[in-house]
């Protein structure tokens, strides 16, 4: 069975600052892999994912994230976070095999963004 | 992108009412849409999967008779929750695949349900 374990279910930091939020998955095969963003009272946006190919994945607003299958994770960075980077950030995953393609969702990483 | 409403995005109903969600895929078909439902401060829970044209698919320890779903047509899910209590209360959002891939998924914005 898939999993996704999200580090931390809520991180603080400054205007400017790095932004990490920490993923890791269980597959029993070479999954898909997403980071979904949640503004409140909004449904998800997808912010990136890695499918095949390079594991270094860029995504929108400045976010990206490195799939490295030897520590099975896949963590999201921004260089320099902004005050409209607040929102909720799920991390997911699909077993490429699968026949319907659900995705397994973390249980998110809330950001908040100080001054 | 692709686009994919919820409609109602809110609703307040009383204890014992059923309440309809619709999910549309604006700009594509789609021959299966997802459900989830999201507890507050936890992540998305699959509920069903929905078929157009089949019967939906329930994850275990959803009630069927409960969470009615209907894929009525390529481009529109219903999710009618039946005799609804306040536990029932929730946030419903739906997803739709675009393509051949099922990994392409779009979401809508969800559905706020508050049951009295």
């Amino acid at each position: 069975a898939q999993s996704v374990t999200q580090l931390g279910s809520h991180v603080s930091v400054s205007e400017g600052a790095l932004v990490l939020l920490r993923c890791n998955y269980s597959s029993s095969v070479p999954p898909y892999l997403f980071w979904y963003v949640q503004y409140p009272n909004q449904g998800l946006q997808l912010l990136l994912k890695y499918t095949t190919g390079a594991t270094l994945v860029k995504g929108i607003n400045g976010f990206e994230a490195e799939f490295k299958k030897s520590e099975t994770s896949f963590h999201l960075t921004k260089p320099s976070a902004h005050m409209s980077d607040a929102a909720e950030y799920f991390c997911a995953v699909s077993d490429r095999k699968g026949s319907q393609g659900n995705l397994i969702f973390g249980k998110g990483t809330k950001l908040s963004v100080k001054p | 992108g692709a686009v994919v409403s919820q409609h109602p995005s809110r609703v307040i109903c009383k204890s014992g009412t059923s309440v309809k969600i619709e999910c549309r895929s604006l700009d594509f078909q789609a021959t299966t849409m997802f459900w989830y439902r999201q507890f507050p401060k936890k992540s998305l829970m699959l509920m069903a999967t929905s078929n157009e044209g089949s019967k939906a698919t329930y994850e275990q320890g959803v009630e069927k008779d409960k969470f009615l779903i209907n894929h009525a047509s390529l481009t529109l899910s219903t999710l009618t929750v039946t005799s609804a209590h306040p536990e029932d209360s929730s946030f419903y959002i739906c997803s739709a695949p675009r393509g051949f891939s099922y990994n392409e998924q779009f979401f809508g914005p969800g559905t706020r349900l508050t049951v009295l």
